[in-house]
């Protein structure tokens, strides 16, 4: 089986400016997670979808926002970017909402200058 | 208090021996526990799972866990250079949300 897929891998954008950032589960997989990383926060979890649904939300400000389609690919979207939102974005998918065990994708590296 | 405490490290461990990881948790209800792997650069791999008090055994790799205690610890026994990497645990709290501890760097020596 694929793993996870996310796109782009690296990403450059300035302040102000939004950004979308795209998944693909595993096959099979119906729940994706969002998780933001940074060396001073480590992994903190944004969003959960299942079922093109958001399940769960982290402590994230508006600006992030996601969205799921019916073939549970999901995008993740971040408006009016700022410099600390730099980090490296990850994405997992899991089967369903009761089977936890989730698996990652390589991740989207954003820059904001 | 963190949701999910690890000692940051850096672990150092001679090649061949037992490196033991540990974790602590402050949610008294959690029921499901993993142990990620993170290569510098790379994505987290998921390595093993436990959700039962007691000891969980897959290879080189052991999870336990002490739900009393709120402590889910991982031994790598016969330590390889290739095992150097952060450990990440991560315990499912709340709303079946994912909460991950900060990371324990390990580094085993040849």
């Amino acid at each position: 089986k694929a793993g996870v897929t996310q796109t782009p891998r690296y990403l450059i954008k300035t302040r102000g400016q939004q950004v979308t950032l795209s998944c693909s589960p595993i096959s099979g997989h119906r729940s994706v997670s969002w998780y933001q990383q940074t060396p001073g926060q480590g992994l903190q979890f944004l969003f959960e979808y299942f079922s093109e649904t958001q399940r769960n939300k982290g402590n994230f400000p508006g600006r992030f926002s996601g969205r799921q389609f019916s073939n549970s690919r999901s995008e993740m979207n971040v408006s009016t970017l700022e410099l600390g939102d730099s980090a490296l974005y990850l994405c997992a998918s899991s089967p369903s909402l009761t089977d936890n065990e989730q698996f990652f994708g390589p991740g989207t590296r954003l820059t904001v200058l | 208090q963190k949701e999910v405490e690890q000692n940051s490290g850096p672990l150092s461990v001679p090649e061949g021996a037992i490196a033991s990881l540990n974790c602590t948790y402050s949610d008294r209800v959690s029921q499901s526990f993993f142990w990620y792997r993170q290569y510098s650069g790379k994505s987290p791999e998921l390595i093993m799972s436990i959700y039962s008090n007691g000891d969980k055994e897959d290879g080189r790799f052991t999870a336990q866990l002490n739900k009393a205690s709120q402590y889910v610890s991982l031994l790598i026994r016969d330590s390889q250079p290739s095992d150097s990497a952060t450990y990440l645990c991560a315990v499912i709290q709340g709303a079946q949300k994912l909460v991950f501890g900060q990371g324990t760097r390990l580094t085993i020596n040849p």
